[in-house]
């Protein structure tokens, strides 16, 4: 069945980066797009951006495109997030999400979420 | 950017009963609206896609409708597992692609 596994926990200081994993099973994984998305504490979902896992394009929010990677490692099955110059309004869950365009046209799985804290 | 807003914020029912949510769009995103059902603690879990698609496993009691700006969730009978936060979501070529801030559907 498919899953995507991300990352564990993390505390960072302000300035600091931080990268989260996401690991993919279950289906091809250069098939489908990884979109990232993070919800703050009783806040509404926000979409990060988007990774084409095939090619490695990207397409970022204008709110994050200047501090914000992603990246793959197709031979893992494995999907990147790295955030700079992280502040404490980073603070979040961040989810990676498979887009699906067959059949079904959406976010059709997710990760379980990492929690990013930072905090001084 | 496009603004999904949502109403209203908090819909109070009673199982059985019938729940209307409103997403409304700051122009047109012809059909290319979702919403999504979000649970405490879990990831939110597509319902509808496409203003009017049922996703994979998603009960005949959700439906969807509307186009252009003006869209609608209905769950025709509420079940004790429907009680969560349901949001709105559109997609587009152009980013950002953006969230409505929510409906909360609670127990009465």
């Amino acid at each position: 069945q498919v899953q995507l596994v991300q990352s564990g926990a993390e505390l960072k200081r302000p300035g600091a980066s931080v990268k989260v994993s996401c690991k993919a099973s279950g289906y091809i994984f250069t098939t489908y797009a990884m979109h990232w998305l993070r919800q703050a504490p009783g806040q509404r979902p926000e979409w990060m951006g988007w990774i084409t896992t095939g090619t490695g394009d990207t397409k970022y929010s204008p709110k994050f495109h200047d501090r914000i990677t992603f990246t793959t490692d197709t031979s893992a099955g494995t999907a990147y997030m790295e955030l700079n110059s992280l502040t404490s309004e980073d603070t979040a869950i961040y989810y990676c999400a498979r887009f699906s365009i067959f059949g079904v046209v959406g976010f059709d799985y997710w990760g379980q979420g990492t929690l990013v804290t930072v905090s001084s | 950017e496009i603004v999904l807003t949502q109403s209203p914020a908090t819909l109070s029912l009673s199982p059985g009963e019938r729940a209307t949510l409103s997403c409304r769009a700051s122009q047109s995103v012809s059909t290319f609206l979702a919403w999504y059902q979000q649970k405490p603690g879990q990831a939110p879990r597509l319902l509808i896609y496409d203003a009017s698609n049922r996703a994979t496993g998603v009960p005949a009691r959700f439906s969807g409708s509307g186009s252009g700006t003006d869209f609608t969730l209905t769950i025709s009978s509420l079940e004790p597992e429907d009680f969560a936060v349901y949001y709105c979501h559109h997609r587009d070529n152009w980013p950002p692609w953006t969230f409505g801030q929510g409906t909360k559907v609670e127990i009465k």
